[in-house]
């Protein structure tokens, strides 16, 4: 069965230094791997994806992301973590079963990132 | 640009009501999905559309029905709310194909059963 999973509920920083949120996936074919962040009382906001081509995802508000194959991780990072960072972070895969043809997610629990000033 | 609309914000219904939740996209996106988002359960996909007069079920689809009459619109309803419906429902749009990748997201609307 595809899946992601976040084992983390939590995640506590403080700011400036570096963040790491973690996913791990599991799906048939190559999957298409995406990060949201979401505010308190707000929609889920895109922040990158992968699909093909460098395992280094640049995206928005200075995150990055490490696709693993071996490892079947992609772990979202930022060098210098920011108060206003703290947030729900999900990350999800689109159902290879019916490749693009839906792009139906499959979304993790969320992780809670909470940066300290 | 709008991007993805949702209403109402909140509701509060009692048990036995029914209700629709709107949602409107300006985007032209073929793909149009209801989620809802409960503590500790992620999102969890009710129903998805590809297209107008196409919609098929997701994970949890029972008490809810949809229907995609308009690329716009893509509509929730909810037969006859029960506590357990309680949640926060959100809407998402996206190409498909080629084109898709990421889905734009509503604000939401947060819904109590009492």
């Amino acid at each position: 069965a595809q899946s992601v999973a976040q084992p983390e509920d939590q995640v506590n920083v403080a700011e400036g230094n570096p963040l790491t949120v973690k996913c791990t996936y599991s799906v048939s074919g190559n999957p298409y791997l995406f990060w949201y962040v979401q505010y308190p009382n707000r929609g889920l906001q895109f922040l990158l994806k992968y699909i093909t081509g460098d395992n280094l995802v640049k995206g928005s508000y200075g995150f990055e992301a490490e696709f693993n194959k071996s490892q079947t991780s992609f772990h979202l990072k930022k060098p210098s973590a920011l108060v206003s960072d703290s947030a729900l972070y999900f990350c999800a895969v689109r159902d290879a079963l019916y490749g693009g043809a839906t792009n139906k997610l499959i979304f993790g629990t969320g992780t809670l990132l909470a940066v300290q000033p | 640009n709008a991007g993805v609309t949702q209403t109402p914000k909140f509701q509060v219904l009692k048990t036995g009501q029914s209700m629709t939740l709107q949602c409107a996209q300006d985007m032209n996106h073929e793909y149009m999905s209801w989620y809802r988002q409960d503590p500790g359960m992620g999102l969890r996909l009710i129903h998805y559309s590809v297209g107008a007069g196409i919609t098929d079920q997701g994970e949890v689809p029972n008490g809810y029905n949809v229907s995609r009459s308009t690329t716009e619109d893509f509509p929730l309803r909810l037969l006859s709310a029960a506590p357990s419906q309680t949640s926060v429902y959100f809407c998402a749009s996206s190409y498909t194909g080629t084109r898709s990748g990421e889905q734009y997201f509503g604000p939401g609307t947060r819904l109590t059963v009492t």
